[in-house]
């Protein structure tokens, strides 16, 4: 199976802010790894595609990149509305695999 | 518009079985996939299964012995049973979907929370 390790676990940043968030493959998984985001009690919601493909109605402060085995979620100038977990997951081979996640966290 | 909602008991005993149902609109069982993903209170997210758009089921390989997935395509339902329920499977439940052009979960339902204890 492909483990996923997101770093850093916990991410305690101030509204305004700009972030990154890792993700590393144990193998190379081209760009088919996606991004979610989950606020507590809530459902999973997708964030960017395929490594860096926008999603409709995304704010564009989010944004993706990577490929192989290295992948970064950005948020550029975090917002109040933002702090939550997210999650990275391959969509490469079965099984699907995810992150255990990254809690971003109001400083 | 695309929806998917999870159903189920609620509270099952230890070694009984779970059975949970996603109905879906929107869409097509017959062109979508659909998977189920859980996540234990607290915990990050696992990928249990999925029923493809022709019918063929996948499963995690640790759950795969306690694992059946099966769909009712005429009344838009996918259906997942856990058999041998363990405490550590309690959780919320999700369906998603994905299909053969692009795999990543673009449509979530709510989920649904089952609870193992005697």
């Amino acid at each position: 199976d492909i483990v996923l390790t997101q770093s850093p676990a916990t991410l305690s940043v101030t509204p305004g802010e700009s972030v990154s968030l890792s993700c590393r493959a144990s193998q190379g998984i081209t760009t088919s790894i996606h991004w979610y985001q989950q606020k507590s009690n809530e459902s999973p919601r997708l964030l960017i595609k395929y490594g860096s493909q926008s999603i409709s109605g995304i704010p564009s402060r989010f944004s993706g990149s990577g490929s192989g085995t290295d992948f970064t979620l950005s948020i550029n100038r975090v917002e109040s509305e933002d702090f939550s977990v997210y999650y990275c997951q391959q969509s490469y081979s079965l099984p699907y695999t995810f992150g255990a996640g990254t809690k971003l966290e109001l400083k | 518009q695309v929806q998917l909602k999870e159903s189920g008991p609620g509270l099952v005993q230890p070694s009984q079985t779970l059975s949970l149902t996603c109905t879906v609109s929107g869409f097509s069982l017959t062109s979508y996939n659909v998977h189920w993903v859980r996540q234990p209170p607290g915990k990050g997210l696992e990928w249990v299964g999925r029923m493809r758009y022709n019918g063929d089921a996948s499963f995690n390989s640790p759950l795969k012995s306690r694992l059946s997935i099966s769909r009712d395509t005429s009344k838009n339902q996918v259906f997942l049973k856990v058999n041998s329920l363990q405490t550590d499977d309690t959780g919320t439940y999700y369906c998603t979907r994905d299909n053969n052009y692009y795999w990543y979960f673009d449509f979530w339902g709510p989920g649904t929370t089952v609870t193992v204890s005697s």
